[in-house]
């Protein structure tokens, strides 16, 4: 149960399309398309962005999309925003009703 | 709307013990998986326990297996976190969140705080 591999920060200019990589193992990303991801602002709770792999809730931007290959997930943030500035997890499925998060990534829009 | 608060957290000794209660509204709660996700000061997003929609199955993270108990009792859409022998790694915000398959989680409470110190 190690936790995803996310690169600590991400950064971009307003406008600009920015990527945050997720990489776990052949035991979680790369057996399940079930991964999502959670934006958090300081201080306050996660909110669901993505759900299994590309699936967008009802109500989030869709400047925000995901992929995946083999054992990476990727979000992508188009038309980078200021309210885009937050912490971001992966989070996958990894069998047995068991789930692992990502390490977090910091994106700053510079 | 959906919603979920948790309450319960605060201040315990190493080796003690606290319980903590996860309310429910807006939604068929015992049509739900649920899920405990915790939060280090500073640090990420870690998943610690689930439970099936009867209570009948509960998994746990390796890290508090034997030491929290995860429960439900759906006549009262309530959710349970029951922490024994706790330890300073444990100091985390605690948050409920509702499972809708596969990781979907949604909605997320405001959280509680455990703090484990002498």
């Amino acid at each position: 149960q190690s936790a995803l591999t996310q690169p600590a920060s991400v950064s971009g200019s307003p406008g600009q399309s920015i990527t945050i990589s997720c990489t776990g193992t052949s035991s979680d990303v790369g057996s399940y398309n079930f991964v999502s991801w959670y934006q958090q602002h300081p201080g306050k709770a996660p909110k669901l962005m993505i759900y299994e792999v590309s699936k967008r809730p009802s109500g989030v931007s869709n400047r925000f999309s995901g992929s995946k290959s083999g054992n990476t997930a990727t979000l992508t943030i188009s038309g980078l925003q200021a309210e885009d500035e937050a912490d971001y997890y992966c989070c996958s499925y990894a069998g047995h009703s068991i789930y692992v998060f990502g390490i977090g990534t910091k994106v700053t829009v510079l | 709307e959906e919603q979920v608060v948790e309450s319960g957290g605060g201040l315990v000794q190493p080796g003690g013990s606290l319980r903590l209660s996860c309310a429910a509204s807006g939604f068929t709660f015992n049509t739900c998986w649920m899920t405990w996700v915790r939060q280090a000061p500073g640090k990420g997003l870690e998943w610690v326990a689930n439970i099936r929609y009867d209570g009948s199955e509960e998994f746990y993270v390796d890290s508090v297996k034997g030491r929290f108990t995860i429960s439900r009792d759906n006549a009262k859409n309530s959710l349970y976190l029951q922490m024994n022998s706790l330890r300073a790694e444990d100091t985390a915000v605690y948050y409920c969140v509702r499972d809708h398959g596969y990781g979907n989680f949604d909605p997320w409470g405001q959280g509680t705080l455990v703090t484990v110190s002498s």
